[in-house]
């Protein structure tokens, strides 16, 4: 029972050009969601949160947007950068309970 | 941020031998620590929840007595493989969260078993 999903495997997009990542979740308890980039052989850094009481947050390049009733939340990057290049990952909690991971898109960042 | 070490990076073991990984929160006392595993290509699955101080609470499907989790203070908790099989191979990481309270987990580097 996968309850966080992303349903893209991979993802390429063009530098300077704005990268969308997106998520779905099916249990509406989930109260926080993260979104964490991680590259081969290393552990996940955390990017950027929202709470479920929100519908955007930003931070610099990153916007994180979550639409409840779809229960579908995106990461937004603009303009996208070489760096940016990783495996991304959204999560969900409840509670501050455990985080749920999505299976993870892998974003290519090409010049 | 926080800073969250592991080691070792990385582990190479023969079949039917045991492996100590460690996980230290280097600048703040983690009262929680999570242990996670990775196959390739695939989401990270969390395998158990480590209170400093009590017993770990292990997801369904994974075996205690084969996972050995300690939390033994604020800043460390170790996850032993017992009798390491070649299905075990794989990428363990650890996470940790602060105190204080919030959803954030901050992850070490991870540490590839591979077992022969």
């Amino acid at each position: 029972d996968q309850q966080v999903k992303q349903n893209s495997p991979s993802l390429s997009v063009q530098e300077g050009r704005i990268s969308i990542l997106n998520c779905d979740y099916t249990n509406s308890m989930f109260d926080y969601f993260l979104w964490y980039k991680k590259y081969p052989a290393e552990g996940p850094t955390f990017l950027i949160s929202i709470s479920s009481i929100k519908d955007k947050n930003e931070d610099g390049r990153f916007t994180v947007f979550l639409n409840k009733s779809a229960k579908h939340l995106s990461l937004h990057i603009v303009p996208s950068q070489p760096g940016d290049s990783a495996v991304y990952f959204c999560a969900a909690s409840r509670n501050t309970d455990k985080l749920i991971f999505g299976t993870g898109t892998r974003l290519q960042v090409f010049p | 941020g926080a800073v969250v070490s592991q080691h070792p990076s990385r582990v190479i073991c023969k079949s039917g031998t045991s492996v100590k990984i460690e996980c230290r929160s280097l600048d703040f006392q983690a009262t929680t620590m999570f242990w996670y595993r990775q196959f390739p290509k695939q989401s990270l699955m969390l395998m158990a929840t480590s209170n400093e101080g009590s017993k770990a609470t292990y997801e369904q499907g994974v075996e205690k007595d084969k996972f050995l989790i300690n939390h033994a203070s604020l800043t460390l908790s170790t996850l032993t493989v017992t009798s390491a099989h070649p299905e075990d191979s794989s990428f363990y990481i650890c996470s940790a969260s602060r105190p204080t309270g919030g959803h954030e987990q901050y992850f070490g580097p991870g540490t590839r078993l591979t077992v022969t």
